[in-house]
């Protein structure tokens, strides 16, 4: 299975917005809205950001949104935040019944 | 509130085989709604599934580790495992365990624990 296509980087300032973009396959994003969102600091543990596409779990902050349009599903952050900066990950259920991530996004608050 | 929680040895020799248990707490293991899954991220890099298994025993594999990944299960000590086999540098990662739900999204994640391969 391959991987899911996301920028290496992306950056914005304080109080900007951003988007990520998670590009699959008509096998996985393309045909099932099971597509989730992680953030990750150094040293830590991946965090459930956003779930079937456009949920968010309890806690996470109304700044981050999902959507997805065909074959790319994105994750936008609106007001930056310094502790925004982070790497994010999306990832797919696909029709093989497997999960498969993307390479991560890099974020840098400038 | 569940925890996960990864044991096994921090350092495998090439061509062993690498082990890890996961404990869950504050929660059921046999939930109907809910898979149990491993992720790995070797240094530096991404996320990768090895595989997930449900309550009474099924389980889905990544197609590229399917040949050395085993996935048990053991619901009265609130237990799964992995098992995999002729370990290489290449295994060298942290390793995740994760609740998933029935289309294998992960909402619930261990700390992780890294394991090296190496002589």
């Amino acid at each position: 299975q391959s991987a899911l296509t996301q920028p290496a980087s992306v950056s914005g300032s304080p109080g900007q917005s951003i988007t990520i973009s998670c590009t699959g396959t008509s096998n996985d994003v393309g045909d099932y809205d099971y597509v989730s969102w992680f953030q990750q600091h150094p040293g830590k543990a991946p965090k459930l950001m956003i779930y079937d596409v456009t949920n968010r779990p309890p806690g996470v902050s109304s700044r981050f949104s999902g959507s997805k349009s065909g074959h790319t599903a994105s994750l936008t952050i609106s007001g930056l935040q310094s502790e925004d900066e982070a790497d994010y990950y999306c990832s797919s259920y696909t029709s093989s019944t497997t999960l498969v991530f993307g390479g991560g996004t890099k974020l840098t608050v400038l | 509130q569940l925890q996960l929680q990864e044991s096994g040895p921090g350092l495998v020799k090439p061509s062993e085989t690498l082990s890890l248990t996961c404990t869950v707490s504050g929660g059921p293991i046999t939930s109907s709604g809910h898979y149990w899954g491993w992720i790995r991220q070797p240094p530096g890099k991404g996320l990768e599934w090895i595989g997930s298994i449900y309550h009474s025993g099924g389980t889905y594999s990544n197609p590229s580790l399917k040949s050395r990944v085993v996935i048990s299960v053991d619901t009265s000590k609130k237990e799964f495992s992995l098992k995999l086999s002729s370990a290489t540098a290449a295994d060298t990662a942290v390793y995740y365990c994760v609740r998933q739900d029935l289309q294998l999204q992960i909402d619930y994640w261990g700390q992780g624990t890294l394991v090296t391969v190496s002589s």
